[in-house]
């Protein structure tokens, strides 16, 4: 069984770029879910995905958008970069709302 | 809005001892509950999840409360080791699990 994978590993950007995080769903999952992570502190869930839909929103602004595959994986894109979007970006799978499962995240550094 | 708050937010424990960690939320109607752990700069390992209807749940060393009325969760670590040091989060799912919402974790340093 093959666990959540992100990537790339680490990304470095600048101002006003636009950047792409993508995931891969444990097998068996319908469901993927974002989260941002500052350092220090604990993820903030950005969005969830279930069956190709968007299934709840955080406090994000419209610049963070994604989608689902039909194979339940998944993108992250985050438009005209901020200093403030530099942090771990982490992806969880599930089935349904069960269980989350998380990958080992992508570091976005924007300079 | 549901808040999820860790107590404490670091603790530093001599190798052998039992420990308690704390997380409290605000709205106590959620769907369930999971706790994990965080190695520095490393995703998250899922270690147990209590579905809403359940009291407590268990796996090795680790054993996980919930008492929705009072809005708390603990999890209770016996026979601490060095390799038990980590930053432990606790995740609240709302009804219906379309948001979870993290506490900013405890962070615990196990010394030989």
């Amino acid at each position: 069984e093959t666990g959540v994978t992100q990537s790339p590993t680490h990304l470095i950007k600048t101002r006003g770029q636009q950047v792409t995080l993508r995931c891969s769903s444990q097998s068996g999952h319908n469901t993927v879910s974002w989260y941002q992570q500052a350092l220090g502190q604990g993820p903030q869930f950005i969005f969830q995905y279930y069956r190709e839909e968007e299934n709840g929103r955080g406090n994000f602004p419209p610049r963070f958008s994604g989608l689902q595959f039909p194979n339940y994986s998944s993108e992250l894109n985050v438009n005209a970069l901020e200093l403030d979007d530099s942090a771990l970006y982490l992806c969880a799978s599930s089935l349904g709302s069960g269980e989350q499962f998380f990958g080992p995240g992508t570091r976005l550094t924007v300079l | 809005k549901q808040e999820v708050t860790q107590i404490p937010a670091a603790l530093s424990v001599p190798e052998g001892e039992n420990l308690v960690l704390n997380c409290s939320f605000t709205d106590s109607a959620i769907y369930n509950l999971q706790w994990f752990r965080q190695d520095p700069g490393k995703g998250l390992t899922s270690l147990l999840l209590i579905q809403s209807s359940q009291r407590e749940q268990t796996s090795g060393r680790l054993n996980a409360s919930l008492d929705k009325s009072s809005g708390r969760s603990t999890l209770y670590i016996a026979a601490s080791q060095p390799g038990d040091s980590a930053t432990y989060l606790c995740a609240v799912g709302n009804t219906g699990g379309f948001k979870t919402i993290f506490g900013a974790g405890t962070r615990l340093f196990v010394k030989a």
